[in-house]
């Protein structure tokens, strides 16, 4: 198993490019997440879903877009890219347990992008 | 507000010395709890997690943590330390009200001295 894999590893953009990011997981895991970590905040949740075709709203969820098309794929959009949005992007999934469907998440190696 | 309070930002110990990282939540509900690491260019892998029980959790790579609700903390510790154990280390917590979304702490980045 590849776990959670995401593509590509690393991307420069300018201001007002687009890109999408891929996210994909052979867990067979309901939730996944999208995460940026920039130093000193740990990680904020930008998007999640919850199962197929669903998608919500995470902590910073502004000047990004997601979906859900596939249960095994998670794909994040910046429609225009900005220098604020430069930042480690990490996906993470996972099996939910009990009643609050809390679960451990595991997490891809993680996107490096930068946006001049 | 919800928050989770890794109040150090680096801790410098020596190899063979023990470690303890603090961790402290603010939730009105019985909260789930982790502890993750990343290794430097790595994603996060999870070394232990509280759902209910026994407050005393064992985890991976010799860690343990203690839950304490009375002080509303969720202590990280390893009793002797190891050069690979350098590492960044998240608290992160969830609650029921919190609809599946975890709340991280800033992380703890652990640097240890040969």
């Amino acid at each position: 198993n590849a776990g959670v894999t995401q593509t590509p590893k690393f991307r420069v953009l300018k201001t007002g490019q687009s890109m999408t990011l891929l996210c994909a997981q052979d867990m067979n895991h309901e939730y996944m997440y999208w995460y940026r970590q920039d130093p000193g905040m740990g990680l904020r949740l930008i998007h999640y879903s919850v199962g197929e075709g669903t998608t919500a709203k995470g902590e910073v969820p502004d000047g990004y877009n997601v979906s859900r098309l596939k249960k095994q794929n998670f794909l994040l959009g910046l429609e225009s890219a900005a220098p604020s949005q430069t930042s480690v992007y990490f996906c993470a999934s996972s099996f939910p347990q009990g009643l609050a469907g809390y679960n451990e998440q595991f997490f891809g190696p993680g996107t490096r992008l930068t946006v001049l | 507000a919800q928050s989770v309070t890794q109040p150090d930002i680096h801790i410098t110990v020596s190899e063979g010395a023990s470690l303890e990282l603090r961790c402290n939540y603010s939730y009105g509900a019985t909260p789930y709890l982790f502890w993750y690491v990343q290794s430097p260019g790595q994603g996060l892998q999870l070394l232990l997690k509280y759902f209910s029980g026994d407050t005393l959790v064992q985890g991976i790579k010799g860690f343990e943590a203690e839950f304490k609700r009375s002080q509303s903390s969720f202590n990280l510790r390893k009793p002797s330390v190891h050069c690979r154990d350098a590492a960044e280390y998240f608290c992160a917590v969830g609650a029921q009200s919190s609809n599946y979304q975890l709340i991280w702490g800033a992380g703890t980045k652990v640097i240890i001295k040969p």
